[in-house]
């Protein structure tokens, strides 16, 4: 199984860097994803990483290190509508997701 | 193009009612998924389905039962619920490789009475 850990709540203030870190312990990696959700919303693909180093899209960064069970998301120049609770994702052999229970980040002005 | 589509939104039911959860996807993805999610514990996978005519349990898969007749149809049958199964359900579906991510329905919010 799974055990996927990441802070609960952020706050950061408008046009800042935000970096919600993410840590997990897996019988078999195959991959890992964050996901970003607004309230009442369904959950929304971000990132993708399954070899060590960077992914960057655009304001979106996203790190892993299979050799410490760690990624990050890196949000820069936050917008309001960045608000949203970002989920770590870690995908097994048989391509089943694990889900961290999400980091509420709140972007204030 | 509608992606994945969920029925109801929401719904209320009283204890020991069955109730069938709809998800339908038009991708024609191989893969399809039931979750649900709860304040604090984030998303639980329920059942999945690899491909037509195969299910499988994934971590909360107790009071829950799933059919896979065809590539695009994949309902989530609670035979008689309780109210633990309270709960925001959501379906998603993708394709079996590397690099594919699930895509979610919109979610069907359930009220156990």
């Amino acid at each position: 199984g799974q055990n996927i850990d990441q802070p609960t709540e952020m706050t950061a203030t408008e046009g800042a860097i935000v970096q919600i870190n993410c840590t997990y312990q897996t019988s078999g990696f195959n991959g890992l994803f964050w996901y970003q959700q607004h309230a009442g919303e369904a959950p929304t693909f971000l990132s993708y990483n399954v070899l060590d180093g960077l992914e960057e899209k655009g304001r979106f960064s996203s790190f892993l290190s299979r050799s410490k069970g760690y990624s990050y998301l890196l949000l820069k120049e936050l917008q309001m509508k960045d608000s949203a609770s970002y989920l770590c994702a870690v995908r097994d052999q048989d391509y089943k997701l694990s889900f961290g229970a999400g980091t509420t980040v709140t972007v204030r002005a | 193009i509608a992606g994945i589509t969920q029925a109801p939104t929401s719904q209320i039911l009283a204890a020991g009612r069955r109730m069938t959860l709809r998800c339908t996807q038009d991708m024609r993805h191989n893969a399809m998924y039931w979750y649900r999610q709860d304040l604090g514990l984030g998303l639980r996978l329920i059942h999945y389905s690899n491909t037509a005519g195969t299910t499988g349990k994934g971590e909360v898969p107790d009071g829950y039962s799933v059919s896979r007749a065809n590539t695009d149809d994949f309902p989530l049958t609670l035979a008689s619920a309780v109210p633990s199964q309270t709960s925001v359900y959501f379906c998603a579906s993708s394709e079996v490789g590397d690099a594919d991510t699930q895509y979610f329905g919109p979610g069907t919010r359930l009220t156990v009475l």
